[in-house]
């Protein structure tokens, strides 16, 4: 069974960087594309960017230059660095698999809730 | 962007009834291949977000019958007949046709 589980610090400080870790089992990640995605407090989702099967990112143009999508094959991990952080990136953040085939997001991570404060 | 509306923040309903969800796109989703690039999805608190549909009206494996996906173009719509208790969740759709890939704003499904 593919199962994803996000990890990292709850608590970041405004303008630092947020860095989580998506441990991924039952599945490489050398398939497919993998993803990071946020539920902001009132429930606005946002797809932030993901990571291809071949390392190739793709990234939301509304996070600019501050994120960038990594993996480390090996421990069949891939992470999110999210840079100059503020309290508007305080939010529940999602790591899950989108299957190439069809497109959509078909296995997600509990989900992993970082404040941002100071 | 394509922005997804979906109109219904909450939706009231006892369990037994049918309840229908909405959501509008700010332009087709339809691809050359002919399938629609949007998907459902369900958050219930402690557990991990399940993908109900997939293409607009394909139920993902094990999703029951009761839950139907219908739609085309830039109108789509996730039905639930006969609610049950479990089925109390938040309910999202997701477009996939271009980057970047946008949510609705989600419906939570409460009961009377």
């Amino acid at each position: 069974e593919v199962q994803l589980q996000e990890s990292g610090p709850g608590l970041v400080k405004p303008s630092q960087s947020l860095s989580l870790t998506c441990s991924v089992t039952g599945y490489s990640i050398t398939s497919n594309y993998w993803g990071w995605i946020r539920k902001f407090p009132g429930n606005k989702m946002e797809w932030m960017g993901y990571i291809s099967y071949s390392g190739s990112t793709s990234y939301n143009p509304s996070l600019k230059s501050r994120i960038s999508i990594t993996r480390d094959t090996s421990k069949n991990q891939f992470f999110l660095q999210l840079n100059s952080v503020t309290t508007e990136d305080t939010a529940t953040y999602y790591c899950a698999r989108l299957t190439t085939r069809v497109y959509y997001f078909d296995y997600w991570g509990q989900g992993v809730m970082v404040t941002v404060s100071s | 962007q394509i922005t997804l509306t979906q109109q219904a923040e909450s939706l009231w309903v006892s369990p037994g009834e049918k309840v229908s969800i909405t959501c509008r796109a700010s332009q087709s989703l339809l691809y050359t291949d002919g399938k629609h690039y949007l998907s459902w999805y369900q958050q219930r608190p402690g557990q991990t977000t399940k993908a109900l549909i997939y293409h607009a009206s394909i139920r993902t494996d094990g999703v029951p019958t009761r839950f139907i996906g219908s739609g085309s173009g830039t109108e789509f719509t996730l039905s639930i007949e006969d609610v049950q208790p479990e089925d109390i969740a938040l309910y999202y759709c997701l477009q996939t046709l271009k980057k970047p890939y946008t949510f609705g704003a989600g419906t939570k499904l409460e009961l009377k």
